[in-house]
Formats: C-alpha cells, sequence, structure tokens
C-alpha cells in the first residue's frame, strides 16, 4: 500500500492540452517533491514545495501544496510531446516515500 | 556537475545466485537511500543511511537483503540469495542530511532474474 495516493495512474492527451495530476496522503509531510522519470533512467527532481498552501512555477507546470501539507497537485499548460513521462510525487519527513505515479503520454 | 554513481548499470542473475549493487553519493552527502522499483510502480524505500548508521530499513527483507555503508560514503545492496520477484531497478540516492537538501538519484541497477 502506498502512502501517498497518486491520480490518474494513466493519461494520454493531445499536444495542447492541460492536464493536472494529483497526489494524496493522510499524513503531514516537511515537504513534498515532484520527479519526473524517463524509462531506464532515476527520477529528476522538478519541484520541492514546503509551505502549505505554496503554489510554484515552473515554466508551464505550476504546482500547489495543499494547506495542510497532505496533497499536492502538478498542473501542465499546453503540454508538450516532451513532457511524455512518469511523474512522481514523494513525500519528505526524514525518510522520502513515494506514490505510484502518473504515466503522462503526449501525443503530436 | 556532481552525480551519485551506481554500478552496473544492468545485471542478469540466475535465481538463488548471489548479486551486488554499488553507490558513490555526491560528496559530502550524509543521507543516502536505497529504493526499489518494479516495473509500472513507483520507487519503495528499502534503506535509509545517515552516515554509516541505519536510520530506517523497516521495509528491507531482512532475511535475504542486506546494506552496508561502513565508512559512510559509498554502500552497497546486497542479495543472496535472489528471487524471480527480485526483478527491478534499484535506484540509489543521497542528500545532504536529513530534511535538508535536494535528493540526487542514480541511474539505479536494472535487475533481471532469470
Amino acid at each position: 500500500t502506498q502512502l501517498l495516493e497518486q491520480s490518474p495512474q494513466f493519461l494520454s492527451i493531445q499536444e495542447g492540452e492541460n492536464l493536472t495530476v494529483y497526489c494524496n496522503s493522510s499524513s503531514v509531510f516537511s515537504s513534498l517533491q515532484w520527479y519526473r522519470q524517463e524509462p531506464g533512467e532515476g527520477p529528476v527532481l522538478l519541484v520541492t514545495v514546503v509551505t502549505g498552501g505554496e503554489v510554484k512555477k515552473l515554466k508551464r507546470l505550476t504546482f500547489q501544496f495543499g494547506d495542510a501539507r497532505k496533497d499536492s497537485s502538478l498542473h501542465i499548460t499546453a503540454a508538450q510531446p516532451g513532457d511524455t513521462g512518469l511523474y512522481l510525487c514523494a513525500g519528505d519527513n526524514n525518510d522520502m516515500r513515494f506514490g505510484a505515479g502518473t504515466r503522462l503520454t503526449v501525443k503530436p | 556537475e556532481a552525480e551519485v554513481a551506481q554500478s552496473p548499470r544492468y545485471k542478469i542473475t540466475e535465481k538463488s545466485q548471489a548479486v551486488a549493487f554499488w553507490c558513490d553519493p555526491i560528496s559530502g552527502h550524509a543521507t543516502l537511500y536505497w529504493y526499489r522499483q518494479i516495473l509500472g510502480q513507483g520507487p519503495e524505500l528499502l534503506v535509509q543511511f545517515q552516515d554509516e548508521s541505519v536510520v530506517d530499513d523497516s521495509q528491507l527483507p531482512k532475511d535475504r537483503f542486506s546494506a552496508e555503508r561502513l565508512k559512510g560514503v559509498d554502500s552497497t545492496l546486497k542479495i543472496q540469495p535472489a528471487e524471480l520477484g527480485d526483478s527491478a531497478m534499484y535506484l540509489c540516492a543521497s542528500r545532504k542530511t536529513l530534511l535538508a537538501g535536494v535528493v540526487y538519484f542514480g541511474p539505479g541497477t536494472r535487475l533481471t532474474v532469470l
């Protein structure tokens, strides 16, 4: 059983569409990280959110940390084929526990 | 740019054999993690070190898995004997210290048990 639940598990969209993926938990975290992972590679950090209610933007990606620091969302605007990958969230309370990930496919 | 090094990148072995994976974290990083990632799932924490001490190994199957970080620098994860269900990507990660700094991942070791 994953400590963090990510949804949807799979998402396939056309280039130019917007999307949101979610990361939910019943636990409170000191911080939460979002990673993207390509096949056969290790995860690469996208962002760390620390404060409840925090919003961070990274080009077309917008990350939000829930007020209670239990959940987070990732919104991608005008998705591109290069955004294809596995998006993972990880809650940090000294240990780093991951969700199962959302596998995103953006079709040209 | 400093990176977490892992070797080998790929390992194929037969069940009941012993396998070992090596990780060299970024210099100066006190915290080291070993994860197992089964295809289609997120990484599962196996063991966490702070310097040479184990902080958390509650998810490590201790009947067949062992991990050490004798000098608080590089680390080895061993499986003996390997089982078919151990086929997975084994990821090593490091950070400066607990709850501080970015967590950097290595490229992983892809293990196939036949």
